[in-house]
């Protein structure tokens, strides 16, 4: 079965960075590429970038390309997300995701929340 | 890339069928059924992909949730409404910039 098991819930201030992680099993993980979405409620899910764990080729959405750093180690099978300088506008839930195919996602993480305060 | 536009909300009672519209540009949904997918956020849940490639249904997913595509909007339909299926809804589609967009979601309320 495939899984993608995030770290847990995260509480920071603003001007801190954050660093979440993203293990895969029950699949060869260097072999999928593995995406970041956030939810925020009430602004819906907004795509982050992508990365290809077996030659860490990493693609950023214009909205998030310098403000995040996506990076992977496929000997442990796992995925990073980074955030820095974290603003209150960071706050929201971080899912993992598994791309299949050319344009799906098919595995999702449990999420991570994540708090920002002043 | 801006948002695929979704309804906010949607309702219906049980046994009646609901459609939910995305409405996206020439650049995203517009290219292709292809590019096209759903998925279901239960609160606390992973969300679960309802819907790939347009119109096919992931394996273990119930043949009420059908999609459908028009120029550039995409829907996704639910028959025979039943209490679980009470959850958000997000379309999403990849993009010619290679990059994927997703709508802002629309909360499904069962009566």
């Amino acid at each position: 079965e495939v899984q993608l098991v995030q770290s847990g819930a995260e509480v920071k201030k603003s001007g801190e960075s954050l660093k979440i992680s993203c293990k895969g099993s029950g699949y060869k993980f260097s072999t999928y590429w593995i995406g970041w979405v956030r939810q925020v409620p009430g602004k819906g899910v907004e795509w982050m970038g992508v990365i290809y764990p077996g030659d860490s080729d990493t693609r950023y959405s214009p909205s998030f390309q310098g403000q995040v750093t996506i990076s992977a180690d496929k000997s442990i099978s796992t995925a990073y997300l980074q955030l820095s300088s974290l603003k209150a506008s960071d706050a929201g839930m971080y899912y993992c995701v598994r791309r299949w195919g050319d344009y799906y996602f098919d595995s999702w993480g449990q999420g991570t929340l994540v708090t920002v305060s002043s | 890339q801006s948002a695929l536009t979704q309804p906010a909300s949607v309702s219906g009672s049980p046994g009646q069928s609901i459609s939910i519209s995305c409405s996206g540009t020439s650049s995203d949904i517009g290219t292709s059924y292809k590019v096209v997918s759903w998925y279901q956020y239960h609160p606390g849940k992973a969300p679960k992909m309802m819907i790939y490639e347009g119109s096919i249904r992931p394996s273990g997913i119930s043949n009420r949730f059908s999609g459908s595509k028009s120029g550039n909007t995409a829907s996704l339909t639910i028959s025979g409404l039943q209490a679980e299926d009470e959850a958000d809804y997000y379309c999403c589609s990849y993009t010619t910039n290679r990059t994927w967009v997703f709508g802002g979601g629309t909360k499904l309320t069962v009566l």
